[in-house]
């Protein structure tokens, strides 16, 4: 079986400040991962996938996401906050095999940035 | 790039009405989904098709059944509509890959019912 837990459903920061968004996974199998964004009003838009290549995953508008196996662990960060990066953040998971190509999707955390 | 078109962006429809919500991908992808997004749950799959006239449940199908007779549509169905399907319904697509291709999204479809 394989699940999301996405710690914390509401983070703020300062403009410029870090933004970490922690994202757990659960998976008897290798497991691919994925980051989405979702804007006011839109559909989900994909940030960053991990499919067992390197661990140090760069994705669009600065973010990037580490996998770490021994902490079961794909946290995003970007560096420096933007004001728009104010948006929710979606962690996913699936696998080799995933069952008809099927995503996990944890609940969500909302990102707000101060300016 | 990939284009999922989801036919409305709000809705609003009374109870015990049949409703039906329509979605295009212009990409030949093979797997198409449908969620349901309320706040606090995040994304919850109702149904999803691996081929043209295949279906499997999701984790929530009760109240809903889908239809997908060509490749590149996929519709989702509420037979008699209730107050609690209220929410925003999204539809995506993506290559049948064994889960290493990401699902694309719609813009999503508000339904109110009444």
């Amino acid at each position: 079986a394989q699940s999301v837990t996405q710690l914390g459903s509401h983070v703020s920061v300062s403009e410029g400040a870090l933004v970490l968004l922690r994202c757990n996974y659960s998976s008897s199998v290798p497991p691919y991962l994925f980051w989405y964004v979702q804007y006011p009003n839109q559909g989900l838009q994909l940030l960053l996938k991990y499919t067992s290549a390197a661990t140090l995953v760069k994705g669009i508008n600065g973010f990037e996401a580490e996998f770490k196996k021994s902490e079961t662990s794909f946290h995003l960060t970007k560096p420096s906050a933007h004001m728009s990066d104010a948006a929710e953040y979606f962690c996913a998971v699936s696998g080799p095999g995933s069952t008809l190509g099927r995503l996990y999707f944890g609940r969500g955390t909302q990102l707000t940035v101060w300016p | 790039d990939v284009k999922v078109t989801q036919s409305s962006r709000y809705l609003v429809k009374r109870t015990g009405e049949k409703v039906f919500l329509e979605c295009v991908q212009d990409m030949d992808h093979e797997n198409m989904f449908w969620y349901r997004q309320d706040p606090g749950l995040g994304l919850r799959l109702i149904y999803f098709s691996y081929d043209v006239k295949m279906k499997e449940k999701g984790d929530i199908p009760e109240g809903y059944s889908v239809s997908r007779e060509k490749k590149e549509r996929f519709s989702l169905i509420l037979e008699s509509a209730s107050t609690n399907q209220t929410s925003m319904y999204l539809c995506a697509s993506s290559l049948r890959t064994g889960g290493i291709s990401p699902l694309h999204f719609g813009n999503g479809t508000r339904l109110t019912v009444t």
